[in-house]
């Protein structure tokens, strides 16, 4: 039982560039969600999936694309990357709704761009 | 709308006395409340949860939570800290009445605990 898995772990875009951050869980959790975390700000959500095909705006959700074709996986999907973007960026999953059961958190990606 | 707000930046504490990290927050409705530690280069992980119930919440690695509805406040507690709690502690918050919504988290608070 790997949990909530992220890759890459490190990298480094230039402006404009695109990527695709991956997020995968093993424990068949409906929920799942990215957040990016910067200095002193705490997390922001980006996007959220209440179940596979299903996807929805958090807080943040500009200069990023989800989708959710399998119950494990949700990918983050960045088109034309910018130096806002850059952030460390987490997945989280849980068995239901965020509000009564805890979120389990992936490692993180730490994203530079330049 | 919710809001979390956790007032220090930074906790500084000696191995062995008790510590406190602060919460507060703001919903319409009744909350849920959670508490979470980060570790350097590590995701979150949950330390305890208030939902209903009892005001004083035990949870992971001997810390506990009081909820004290009045004060809108949900502080963090462990009676004897360890140099292996200095972490980056958050509180997030949920307001039940809100229809669905997602977790709102607090900017973090450092907690160094010097030996």
């Amino acid at each position: 039982n790997a949990g909530v898995t992220q890759t890459p772990k490190f990298r480094i875009l230039k402006i404009g560039q695109s990527m695709t951050l991956q997020c995968t869980q093993d424990m068949n959790h409906n929920y799942m969600y990215w957040y990016r975390q910067d200095p002193g700000m705490g997390l922001k959500l980006i996007y959220y999936s209440v179940g596979a095909g299903i996807t929805d705006k958090g807080e943040v959700p500009n200069g990023y694309n989800v989708s959710r074709s399998t119950t494990e996986d949700f990918p983050l999907r960045l088109e034309l990357a910018a130096p806002s973007q850059t952030s460390v960026y987490f997945c989280a999953s849980s068995r239901t709704s965020g509000e009564v059961n805890e979120q389990f958190f992936g490692p993180g990606t730490r994203l530079t761009v330049l | 709308a919710q809001s979390v707000a956790q007032p220090e930046d930074q906790v500084n504490v000696a191995e062995g006395n008790p510590l406190t990290v602060k919460c507060t927050y703001s919903v319409s409705g009744n909350p849920y409340l959670f508490w979470y530690v980060q570790y350097p280069n590590r995701g979150l992980q949950f330390l305890l949860k208030y939902i209903t119930g009892d005001n004083l919440v035990k949870g992971s690695y001997g810390f506990e939570a009081e909820f004290n509805k009045s004060q809108t406040s949900f502080h963090l507690k462990k009676p004897s800290a360890l140099v292996s709690d200095s972490a980056l502690y958050f509180c997030a918050v949920r307001d039940m009445n809100s229809g669905y919504s997602t977790l709102t988290f607090g900017k973090g608070t450092m907690l160094l605990v010097s030996p």
